[in-house]
């Protein structure tokens, strides 16, 4: 089956600084990514679709200043929560299209603590 | 806004008895409906997918679809405690729109 890392798995942060989260495809290439975030017993929600050379396109109430994505090949996207505070954290999560199917992979989830 | 519901529970079976998970969507033109179940702290992974009326098994695991009414099922057979986790529905191609899940408990 197709494979999703990212990483890291778990990061804390300082109120105020940025965070890099990076989702690789590993086996297959994914011209489509799609990151989400899950707050405790709540619901996936989208943030963002991901689409390998152009810019991501964020739904609604999502803040693309504070949520940078990019995908610069065809295996790798990154999501920075820049300037990041306690009301971020949460658990990102994103997944993988391959050839546009209808299944998507999940990669196993960063879960951010912002103190 | 495409909405998906689900009954959050927490649901309740016996050892060896049928679960059944229940998903209502909005979206009348929506085509493709999943089901993922996940594990406390884990990301999802997908039990099934189903795409037309009727019925879908999959070993232990059946999805029911009733695009008149709107309505996705999964009926969980011999339900184990390993099946014990939060049940999300997903509806859409792509970009996909969540339920908020079931938690299942099967109690051993």
């Amino acid at each position: 089956g197709a494979v999703v890392s990212q990483h890291p798995s778990r990061v804390i942060c300082k109120s105020g600084t940025s965070v890099k989260i990076e989702c690789r495809s590993l086996d297959f290439q994914a011209t489509t990514m799609f990151w989400y975030r899950q707050f405790p017993k709540k619901s996936l929600m989208l943030m963002a679709t991901s689409n390998e050379g152009s810019k991501a396109t964020y739904e609604q109430g999502v803040e693309k200043d504070k949520f940078l994505i990019n995908h610069a090949s065809l295996t790798l996207s990154t999501l920075t929560v820049t300037s990041a505070h306690p009301e971020d954290s949460s658990f990102y999560i994103c997944s993988a299209d391959r050839d546009s199917g209808v299944e998507q992979y999940f990669g196993p989830g960063t879960r951010l603590t912002v103190t | 806004q495409k909405e998906v519901e689900q009954n959050s529970g927490p649901l309740s079976v016996p050892e060896g008895a049928i679960a059944s998970l229940n998903c209502t969507y909005s979206d009348r033109g929506s085509q493709s409906f999943f089901w993922y179940r996940q594990y406390s702290g884990k990301s999802p992974e997908l039990i099934m997918f189903i795409y037309s009326n009727g019925d879908k098994e999959d070993g232990r695991f059946t999805a029911q679809l009733n695009k008149a009414s709107q309505y996705v099922s999964l009926l969980i057979r011999d339900s184990q405690p390993s099946d014990s986790a939060t049940y999300l529905c997903a509806v859409g191609q792509g970009q996909l729109t969540f339920g908020s899940g079931t938690q299942l408990t099967v109690l051993p």
